[in-house]
């Protein structure tokens, strides 16, 4: 099994730039989730959807839009980047009652973004 | 306002010997805490988990022991492992809803061969 794919690994970009960053998962987890990492910050919430066809933001949704296409595919879109947006980017999903049952959230490797 | 804290950045620790990770929360409703592993250009991997009906739970080397009248947690690894060398999120969520979880910044684990 695959997991969870991100795609691009690595990014570059000019402030003003849009782009959208994608993420699947095959198996088949009802809710994913969007993590930024940044150095001293640890991993904080962008955006997350418990469920195909719903969406909510998290601690630091400015600046970005989230898409939920499929149970699969949950994408997040920066529609004019800003150098406070460099970071590293982690899509994760869970299974219902994850949380309890001990597995908690499986993670993409990541994308490496830097705004210019 | 961070929920979750880990006060050291950085720990390091010889091989064989135990390594104690803290981590403390401030949100009195986290009811279910776990530990996450993570390694240079990968994403975290899952570790241990505790749940806060209990004050312990074991998993080969890893331990986890929560005290909730301290809203503290401590990973130990004992013995520790040059594998072991990583950066370590400790992570919690609340009893109801959505299963999101709040991370702590991180603590670099180097054990010293």
């Amino acid at each position: 099994n695959a997991g969870v794919t991100q795609t691009p690994k690595f990014q570059v970009l000019k402030t003003g730039q849009s782009m959208t960053l994608q993420c699947a998962q095959d198996m088949n987890h009802n809710s994913m989730y969007w993590y930024r990492q940044d150095p001293g910050m640890g991993l904080r919430l962008i955006y997350y959807s418990a469920s195909e066809g719903t969406t909510d933001k998290g601690e630091v949704p400015n600046g970005y839009n989230v898409s939920r296409l499929n149970k699969r595919e949950f994408s997040l879109r920066l529609e004019s980047a800003a150098p406070s947006q460099t970071s590293v980017y982690f899509c994760a999903s869970s299974r219902p009652g994850s949380r309890r049952g001990g597995h908690g959230y499986t993670f993409g490797s990541g994308t490496r973004l830097t705004v210019v | 306002d961070q929920q979750v804290k880990q006060n050291s950045p950085s720990l390091s620790v010889q091989e064989g010997r135990i390594s104690i990770l803290n981590c403390d929360y401030t949100n009195s409703m986290f009811d279910y805490f776990l530990w996450y592993k993570k390694y240079p250009a990968e994403g975290p991997t899952f570790l241990i988990s505790i749940s806060s009906i209990k004050d312990k739970n074991e998993d080969g080397r890893f331990t986890v022991f929560l005290n909730k009248s301290a809203k503290h947690l401590s990973l130990h690894i004992v013995p520790s492992q040059p594998g072991d060398s990583a950066v370590y999120f400790c992570a919690a969520s609340v009893a109801f809803g959505n299963e999101k979880l709040t991370f702590g910044t991180g603590t670099r684990l180097t054990i010293i061969p």
